[in-house]
Protein backbone atom coordinates (compact mmCIF):
# COMPACT_ATOMS: atom_id res chain seq x y z
CA UNK A 1 0.00 0.00 0.00
CA UNK A 2 1.01 3.34 -0.48
CA UNK A 3 3.32 5.25 2.47
CA UNK A 4 4.21 8.68 2.74
CA UNK A 5 8.01 9.02 2.63
CA UNK A 6 8.77 10.53 6.05
CA UNK A 7 12.27 11.95 7.15
CA UNK A 8 13.99 11.69 9.12
CA UNK A 9 13.39 8.21 10.79
CA UNK A 10 14.71 9.14 14.06
CA UNK A 11 16.08 12.46 15.86
CA UNK A 12 18.39 13.00 19.22
CA UNK A 13 18.04 16.37 20.69
CA UNK A 14 19.16 18.41 23.31
CA UNK A 15 16.93 20.29 25.29
CA UNK A 16 16.11 23.92 23.23
CA UNK A 17 17.46 22.99 19.73
CA UNK A 18 14.72 23.48 17.11
CA UNK A 19 13.66 20.54 15.10
CA UNK A 20 12.39 19.79 11.35
CA UNK A 21 10.88 16.87 9.79
CA UNK A 22 9.03 16.37 6.45
CA UNK A 23 7.08 14.50 4.50
CA UNK A 24 6.53 13.67 0.83
CA UNK A 25 4.43 11.92 -1.47
CA UNK A 26 4.16 10.95 -4.89
CA UNK A 27 0.99 11.95 -5.29
CA UNK A 28 -1.29 15.16 -4.73
CA UNK A 29 -2.91 16.06 -1.83
CA UNK A 30 -5.47 18.15 -0.80
CA UNK A 31 -4.87 17.89 3.03
CA UNK A 32 -1.91 16.85 5.04
CA UNK A 33 -2.14 16.55 8.96
CA UNK A 34 0.43 16.41 11.79
CA UNK A 35 0.10 14.15 14.46
CA UNK A 36 1.72 13.14 17.88
CA UNK A 37 1.93 9.70 19.57
CA UNK A 38 3.22 9.00 22.82
CA UNK A 39 3.84 5.50 24.28
CA UNK A 40 1.10 3.61 24.87
CA UNK A 41 -1.44 6.38 23.63
CA UNK A 42 -2.93 6.97 20.20
CA UNK A 43 -1.84 9.31 18.06
CA UNK A 44 -2.98 13.04 18.85
CA UNK A 45 -3.22 15.51 16.00
CA UNK A 46 -1.31 18.28 15.84
CA UNK A 47 -1.84 20.31 13.00
CA UNK A 48 -4.32 20.53 10.29
CA UNK A 49 -3.42 22.43 6.76
CA UNK A 50 -5.79 22.72 3.76
CA UNK A 51 -4.28 24.67 1.62
CA UNK A 52 -1.07 24.66 -0.80
CA UNK A 53 1.10 27.11 0.88
CA UNK A 54 -0.44 27.37 3.76
CA UNK A 55 1.28 28.03 7.15
CA UNK A 56 -0.46 27.34 10.53
CA UNK A 57 1.37 27.35 14.25
CA UNK A 58 0.37 25.46 16.94
CA UNK A 59 2.24 27.14 20.23
CA UNK A 60 5.99 26.20 19.30
CA UNK A 61 4.76 23.74 16.34
CA UNK A 62 4.85 24.97 12.62
CA UNK A 63 3.50 23.37 9.58
CA UNK A 64 3.38 23.83 6.15
CA UNK A 65 1.38 22.37 2.95
CA UNK A 66 3.87 22.81 0.54
CA UNK A 67 3.32 24.28 -2.85
CA UNK A 68 3.28 21.28 -5.27
CA UNK A 69 0.88 20.03 -2.77
CA UNK A 70 3.19 16.81 -2.75
CA UNK A 71 5.16 17.66 0.65
CA UNK A 72 4.85 18.98 4.14
CA UNK A 73 6.99 20.19 6.69
CA UNK A 74 6.92 20.33 10.39
CA UNK A 75 9.31 22.32 13.07
CA UNK A 76 9.17 22.21 16.74
CA UNK A 77 10.91 25.58 18.09
CA UNK A 78 12.93 25.30 21.53
CA UNK A 79 12.45 21.94 21.74
CA UNK A 80 11.43 20.41 25.47
CA UNK A 81 11.29 17.29 27.16
CA UNK A 82 7.47 16.24 26.62
CA UNK A 83 8.26 17.04 22.53
CA UNK A 84 9.53 13.31 22.89
CA UNK A 85 7.13 10.85 20.88
CA UNK A 86 6.22 9.74 17.51
CA UNK A 87 5.37 12.59 14.79
CA UNK A 88 3.64 11.30 12.11
CA UNK A 89 2.48 12.85 9.21
CA UNK A 90 -0.63 12.00 6.83
CA UNK A 91 -2.39 12.98 3.81
CA UNK A 92 -5.60 12.38 1.80
CA UNK A 93 -6.90 13.22 -1.25
CA UNK A 94 -9.81 14.22 -0.60
CA UNK A 95 -13.01 14.51 2.15
CA UNK A 96 -14.10 10.49 1.12
CA UNK A 97 -10.17 9.24 0.38
CA UNK A 98 -8.35 7.46 2.55
CA UNK A 99 -6.27 8.78 5.00
CA UNK A 100 -2.39 8.01 4.03
CA UNK A 101 0.61 7.49 6.98
CA UNK A 102 4.50 8.52 7.01
CA UNK A 103 6.60 5.57 8.80
CA UNK A 104 7.08 8.48 11.69
CA UNK A 105 9.43 10.26 12.91
CA UNK A 106 10.82 9.13 16.57
CA UNK A 107 12.27 12.20 18.81
CA UNK A 108 14.00 12.32 21.61
CA UNK A 109 14.94 15.43 23.51
CA UNK A 110 17.75 14.94 25.99
CA UNK A 111 18.57 17.73 29.12
CA UNK B 1 -17.40 13.51 25.71
CA UNK B 2 -15.47 9.98 25.72
CA UNK B 3 -14.86 10.50 22.14
CA UNK B 4 -13.24 7.05 20.22
CA UNK B 5 -13.44 4.25 22.91
CA UNK B 6 -11.34 0.79 22.12
CA UNK B 7 -11.15 -1.95 24.53
CA UNK B 8 -9.86 -4.38 25.83
CA UNK B 9 -6.55 -2.27 26.42
CA UNK B 10 -4.67 -5.89 26.22
CA UNK B 11 -5.15 -8.98 24.85
CA UNK B 12 -3.28 -12.55 24.46
CA UNK B 13 -4.60 -15.44 22.03
CA UNK B 14 -3.48 -18.28 20.99
CA UNK B 15 -2.82 -19.47 17.87
CA UNK B 16 -6.42 -20.19 16.27
CA UNK B 17 -8.73 -18.56 18.80
CA UNK B 18 -11.19 -15.69 17.52
CA UNK B 19 -12.00 -12.22 19.23
CA UNK B 20 -13.04 -9.21 18.32
CA UNK B 21 -11.90 -5.59 19.56
CA UNK B 22 -14.41 -3.14 20.09
CA UNK B 23 -14.53 0.62 19.49
CA UNK B 24 -17.11 3.19 20.18
CA UNK B 25 -17.63 6.92 19.23
CA UNK B 26 -19.97 9.66 20.42
CA UNK B 27 -19.46 12.35 18.00
CA UNK B 28 -21.76 11.27 15.23
CA UNK B 29 -19.21 10.40 13.01
CA UNK B 30 -20.00 8.76 9.72
CA UNK B 31 -16.54 7.51 8.60
CA UNK B 32 -14.59 5.24 10.91
CA UNK B 33 -11.63 3.06 10.41
CA UNK B 34 -9.23 0.08 11.85
CA UNK B 35 -5.53 0.43 11.91
CA UNK B 36 -2.22 -1.51 12.68
CA UNK B 37 0.93 -0.01 14.00
CA UNK B 38 3.99 -2.70 13.32
CA UNK B 39 7.56 -1.31 14.57
CA UNK B 40 8.83 0.45 11.55
CA UNK B 41 5.75 0.32 9.65
CA UNK B 42 3.47 3.24 10.68
CA UNK B 43 -0.01 2.69 10.33
CA UNK B 44 -1.47 0.72 8.19
CA UNK B 45 -5.58 0.48 6.98
CA UNK B 46 -6.99 -2.63 7.45
CA UNK B 47 -10.99 -2.11 7.25
CA UNK B 48 -12.68 1.34 7.04
CA UNK B 49 -16.42 2.24 6.55
CA UNK B 50 -18.08 5.83 5.97
CA UNK B 51 -21.43 4.63 7.35
CA UNK B 52 -23.50 2.27 9.10
CA UNK B 53 -24.05 -0.90 6.28
CA UNK B 54 -21.06 0.35 4.48
CA UNK B 55 -17.75 -1.66 4.71
CA UNK B 56 -14.74 -1.61 2.83
CA UNK B 57 -11.23 -3.05 2.92
CA UNK B 58 -7.74 -1.27 3.58
CA UNK B 59 -4.42 -2.25 2.57
CA UNK B 60 -4.30 -5.26 4.76
CA UNK B 61 -7.78 -6.59 5.61
CA UNK B 62 -6.76 -10.32 5.23
CA UNK B 63 -7.62 -12.00 8.59
CA UNK B 64 -9.73 -9.43 9.62
CA UNK B 65 -13.81 -9.01 9.24
CA UNK B 66 -16.15 -5.50 10.36
CA UNK B 67 -19.51 -4.69 10.41
CA UNK B 68 -20.79 -1.44 10.85
CA UNK B 69 -24.31 -1.95 12.18
CA UNK B 70 -24.92 1.77 14.06
CA UNK B 71 -22.93 4.63 14.05
CA UNK B 72 -21.28 4.71 17.15
CA UNK B 73 -19.64 0.81 16.90
CA UNK B 74 -17.18 -0.47 14.70
CA UNK B 75 -15.76 -3.83 15.43
CA UNK B 76 -13.54 -5.56 14.29
CA UNK B 77 -13.09 -9.26 14.48
CA UNK B 78 -9.94 -12.22 14.04
CA UNK B 79 -11.21 -15.25 12.46
CA UNK B 80 -8.62 -17.23 13.58
CA UNK B 81 -5.68 -15.31 15.01
CA UNK B 82 -2.07 -15.96 13.83
CA UNK B 83 0.96 -15.01 15.53
CA UNK B 84 1.69 -12.74 12.19
CA UNK B 85 -1.16 -10.92 14.01
CA UNK B 86 0.72 -9.57 17.00
CA UNK B 87 0.51 -5.88 16.26
CA UNK B 88 -1.41 -2.71 18.18
CA UNK B 89 -4.67 -1.79 16.85
CA UNK B 90 -6.01 1.69 16.62
CA UNK B 91 -9.47 1.97 15.99
CA UNK B 92 -10.49 5.97 14.66
CA UNK B 93 -13.08 8.11 13.33
CA UNK B 94 -13.00 11.51 11.22
CA UNK B 95 -14.84 14.17 10.36
CA UNK B 96 -14.37 15.65 7.43
CA UNK B 97 -10.71 16.32 7.18
CA UNK B 98 -9.67 15.56 10.32
CA UNK B 99 -9.42 12.07 12.04
CA UNK B 100 -9.73 11.35 16.12
CA UNK B 101 -8.18 7.93 17.39
CA UNK B 102 -8.48 5.86 19.97
CA UNK B 103 -6.22 4.48 22.49
CA UNK B 104 -5.36 1.36 21.05
CA UNK B 105 -5.76 -2.51 21.86
CA UNK B 106 -1.95 -4.11 22.21
CA UNK B 107 -2.42 -8.00 21.01
CA UNK B 108 -0.04 -10.43 21.05
CA UNK B 109 -0.64 -13.74 19.58
CA UNK B 110 0.87 -16.84 20.89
Amino acid sequence: GQQLNQSPQSMFIQEGEDVSMNCTSSSIFNTWLWYKQEPGEGPVLLIALYKAGELTSNGRLTAQFGITRKDSFLNISASIPSDVGIYFCAGHAGTASKLTFGTGTRLQVTL
Amino acid sequence: NAGVTQTPKFQVLKTGQSMTLQCAQDMNHEYMSWYRQDPGMGLRLIHYSVGAGITDQGEVPNGYNVSRSTTEDFPLRLLSAAPSQTSVYFCASRVADTQYFGPGTRLTVL
